[in-house]
């Protein structure tokens, strides 16, 4: 079953704007994971987060969890057209390794 | 260097005939995946060994069976194809220990006519 939700499902913003992409799961994590993929590639890591973490920065990127919630959100900040990717959360609940994906969210940054 | 590698990218076939998409990854990893990514890009897990040991399967038809020869390589044989198999497979590799964070390799679009 699916885990992460994310929304909005798509994001549209011109270049330098924030975007800001919000992930909701159901059941107690490990920790939760953003990864990026580009048009025809493979995914990418971006940024992982502990369950007893509550916010972590590295570069442009900031991801906060809130695990009594069961949510957590990763902002860009200063986007870039570069930045025009979908994007996807996934939990990480501890059972034999597996990653659990959420349907992802299509970022455009408009140059 | 490529860390996580497929192939074949593009594999087009015919319904009923059987294939094997390759897998390898040249990070010293101990666990590697098969992901399912359909056409609306969500992505399931169908199958994860560590150490060549098979530790998670998924539902998936038993037409679909994975072989680890090495801790490095991670095969995917399909027997019968379907078109409902015409998808992006994805390998992934992770460290057992540590936290998951998870390397893909560029994907295989399968399509099936």
């Amino acid at each position: 079953s699916q885990q992460g939700e994310e929304d909005p499902q798509a994001l549209s913003i011109q270049e330098g704007e924030n975007a800001t992409m919000n992930c909701s799961y159901k059941t107690s994590i490990n920790n939760l994971q953003w990864y990026r993929q580009n048009s025809g590639r493979g995914l990418v890591h971006l940024i992982l987060i502990r369950s007893n973490e509550r916010e972590k920065h590295s570069g442009r990127l900031r991801v906060t969890l809130d695990t009594s919630k069961k949510s957590s959100s990763l902002l860009i900040t200063a986007s870039r057209a570069a930045d025009t990717a979908s994007y996807f959360c996934a939990t990480d609940a501890g059972a034999n390794s597996k990653l659990t994906f959420g349907k992802g969210i299509t970022l455009s940054v408009r140059p | 260097d490529t860390a996580v590698s497929q192939t074949p990218k593009y594999l087009v076939t015919q319904m009923g005939n059987d294939k094997s998409i390759k897998c390898e990854q040249n990070l010293g990893h101990d666990t590697m995946y098969w992901y399912k990514q359909d056409s609306k890009k969500f992505l399931k897990i169908m199958f994860s060994y560590n150490n060549k040991e098979l530790i998670i399967n998924e539902t998936v038809p038993n037409r679909f069976s994975p072989k680890s020869p090495d801790k490095a390589h991670l095969n995917l044989h399909i027997n019968s194809l379907e078109l409902g198999d015409s998808a992006v497979y994805f390998c992934a590799s992770s460290r057992l220990a540590g936290n998951n964070e998870q390397f893909f390799g560029p994907g295989t679009r399968l399509t099936v006519l």
